[in-house]
């Protein structure tokens, strides 16, 4: 099946720990984002990747970090640093020409608890 | 600055009813990109349309229906004759045309329950 693959579903962190969400796609996409959703609200980028090696900060960067090794995978930790990490992570991904208006594509979302 | 904003919060209504979301957009660019997506339940958020700044035709597709408008610089959708299925988030989004990387700013999300 061609689609944007999150994993894990649910998972726990305990205080102190890092944590890190897979995103993979097989759509041979370019360009790939993580957007984060808190409970009634809308999505907020907090990073994106237009070409292998390359990615660049969102709205709320702070406490995540991501890296962009092969075109199909976007991983996102989310730090110690994060002091509000609970939510909703939402990856993503696009075809990427440069230029603005490509349709972006939707995994099913993870979700992070801190206990 | 570019922003969407979605005032209906929550809308419930019948099987069979008619409905209309709304949203709207504020935005200094002469070219950009408006879209609406469906997120149920599972989370996944669903594309649904896009639709660029110089077309202004209305697209319908089945019982969906899009209304935009630049003058009030509103793109709102209808679901006609509702039905369960449609029970969802609804979000609207805008890109703007010069915007490296495809971004997306979303609206809030309106909530629509529709009771059998």
């Amino acid at each position: 099946d061609g689609g944007i693959t999150q994993s894990p579903k649910y998972l726990f962190r305990k205080e102190g720990q890092n944590v890190t969400l897979s995103c993979e796609q097989n759509l041979n996409h370019d360009a790939m984002y993580w957007y984060r959703q808190d409970p009634g609200q809308g999505l907020r980028l907090i990073y994106y990747s237009q070409i292998v090696n390359d990615f660049q900060k969102g709205d709320i960067a702070e406490g995540y970090s991501v890296s962009r090794e092969k075109k199909e995978s976007f991983p996102l930790t989310v730090t110690s640093a994060q002091k509000n990490p609970t939510a909703f992570y939402l990856c993503a991904s696009s075809i990427s020409t440069g230029s603005s208006g490509n349709t972006i594509y939707f995994g099913e979302g993870s979700w992070l608890t801190v206990v | 600055a570019q922003k969407v904003t979605q005032a209906q919060t929550e809308i419930s209504v019948v099987e069979k009813e008619d409905v209309t979301l709304d949203c709207v957009y504020e935005t200094r660019d002469t070219t950009y990109y408006l879209f609406w997506y469906k997120q149920p339940p599972s989370g996944e958020l669903v594309f649904l349309i896009r639709r660029n700044s110089f077309d202004e035709q209305n697209e319908i597709s089945g019982r969906y229906s899009w209304n935009f408008q630049k003058s009030t610089s509103s793109f709102n959708f209808t679901i006609t004759a509702s039905q369960v299925v449609d029970s969802a988030v609804y979000f609207c989004a805008l890109s703007e045309g010069g915007n490296a990387g495809n971004m997306l700013t979303f609206g809030g999300g309106t909530r629509l329950m529709v009771k059998p």
